[in-house]
């Protein structure tokens, strides 16, 4: 079953501290792993892709298939991206459709 | 072209009512995907057409729900004879017709059924 697991509901950390964003994933092919965005009041948007390979607003998350992972760091944290993260997976059977995880509350303290 | 957007952004309605959502996508996308989001959890999966063609109905999609999306354009979501389970965000997305390409949300409508 294709499955993605985002073990923590909320994460607080003070600004300029580093972050990491777990997210874990089930597929037994090749996916296709993002991480969408929402801040207060605004609506999904992707952040990253992996096969991009890209940093975006400091972001970046590396596919680890042994692990079956795809977390999202950030060495120093601001307070704008205190946010809602969703980690997707899209299985490689051109659909394109998504399947989210539970999402994560990401605070970050001044 | 403001991105993706849906009517009504919000919907109560009593038990057993019917209640049709409208989603418009981003004019060049021929992918449109509907994704339910309930508190606490991450939007799942409902349907999606290319163009005009439903090519995939999740099994949450019960009998009482219908999608289309004539002439490829807008789309709309049916439910039928609501129950208090079907409150939820309701998600709207577009994007091209290539796996991989990133999906523009709309802002959603958020069905309440009393």
């Amino acid at each position: 079953a294709q499955r993605v697991t985002q073990p923590e509901k909320l994460l607080s950390v003070f600004k300029g501290a580093p972050v990491e964003l777990k997210c874990n994933y089930s597929y037994s092919g090749s996916p296709e792993l993002f991480w969408y965005v929402q801040y207060s009041r605004q609506r999904l948007q992707l952040l990253l892709r992996h096969i991009s390979r890209e940093s975006i607003k400091g972001f970046t998350a590396d596919l680890n298939k042994g692990e079956t992972s795809f977390h999202l760091k950030k060495p120093f944290a601001q307070e704008e991206d205190s946010a809602m993260y969703y980690c997707a997976l899209s299985a490689a059977s051109n659909t394109g459709k998504l399947i989210f995880g539970q999402g994560t509350t990401l605070q970050v303290k001044p | 072209d403001t991105g993706v957007s849906q009517n009504p952004r919000h919907k109560i309605t009593k038990r057993g009512q019917n209640v049709t959502f409208r989603c418009d996508p981003i004019s060049e996308h021929n992918r449109l995907y509907w994704y339910r989001q309930t508190l606490g959890q991450g939007p799942e999966f409902l349907t999606y057409f290319q163009n005009e063609a439903q090519l995939e109905k999740s099994r949450l999609l019960s009998d009482r729900f219908s999608a289309e999306r004539p002439k490829g354009s807008f789309s709309t979501l049916e439910i039928q004879r609501t129950e208090q389970g079907d409150s939820a965000m309701y998600l709207c997305a577009s994007s091209f017709a290539q796996g991989g390409y990133e999906q523009y949300f709309g802002p959603g409508t958020r069905l309440t059924v009393t």
